[in-house]
């Protein structure tokens, strides 16, 4: 009974580079949720995707960054030419109902993003 | 916006001393859930809870939400060394958002 699988689990880039971040939600899950935390500090929240749609990208700077949940495959957060304020662990996480639902979100072991 | 604060940033007690973290809301939520980190570890669901005044346990912890769903309360009884990580509450306003947690460290 896999939980939320992300990969690469540590990811290293030089400045200018693109990271590409994975994740496949729980089987079932339709919702999948990306936050951003640095070291020592909380969870901040980045977007909100149900399939093939992004529901909520409030979090998200509008440049260098986007995401997808295509029908087939995982979830992918996109970084455009990262810059050092880019390195942060990247965790991703799902739920079977939506955001409204009260359903708990069950969160990937992170990719830890280094930038060089 | 919406903002959700805890307190206290980080706590340091002696294993088997008590821990409370409390979790404020600037706006009523609906439901209000918890979660914990371990150090190097990724969040890890503990408990929801919808009802105003709903009191919650789990073993030596005990969850409450405020009469006002504008609150809430993590208190463990009896910390142990496997209690250490980082604690966050997460409520549903009008947007889904996570506290800042707070750090709690357990001396043997």
């Amino acid at each position: 009974n896999a939980g939320v699988m992300q990969n690469p689990r540590h990811l290293v880039r030089r400045r200018g580079q693109e990271a590409r971040l994975r994740c496949s939600p729980m089987k079932g899950h339709s919702h999948v949720y990306w936050y951003r935390q640095l070291p020592e500090e909380g969870l901040k929240f980045m977007v909100y995707l149900q399939k093939e749609n992004i529901i909520d990208e409030s979090g998200m700077p509008k440049e260098r960054f986007s995401a997808e949940f295509p029908k087939e495959g995982p979830s992918i957060l996109r970084i455009q030419q990262v810059v050092r304020g880019d390195s942060a662990a990247y965790f991703c996480a799902s739920s079977a109902g939506n955001s409204l639902s009260n359903q708990p979100q069950h969160f990937g072991d992170g990719t830890r993003l280094s930038i060089l | 916006g919406q903002q959700v604060m805890q307190i206290p940033q980080y706590q340091h007690v002696q294993e088997g001393e008590d821990f409370t973290t409390y979790c404020n809301s600037s706006t009523t939520l609906s439901n209000i859930q918890w979660y914990k980190q371990r150090p190097g570890g990724h969040p890890v669901f503990l408990i929801q809870l919808v009802k105003s005044g709903e009191v919650k346990k789990q073993k030596r912890l005990t969850f409450q939400f405020g009469e006002a769903k504008k609150n809430s309360s993590l208190h463990i009884t009896a910390t142990q060394t496997t209690d250490v990580g980082t604690y966050f509450c997460a409520g549903r306003g009008q947007n889904f958002v996570f506290g800042p947690g707070t750090r709690l460290s357990v001396l043997p």
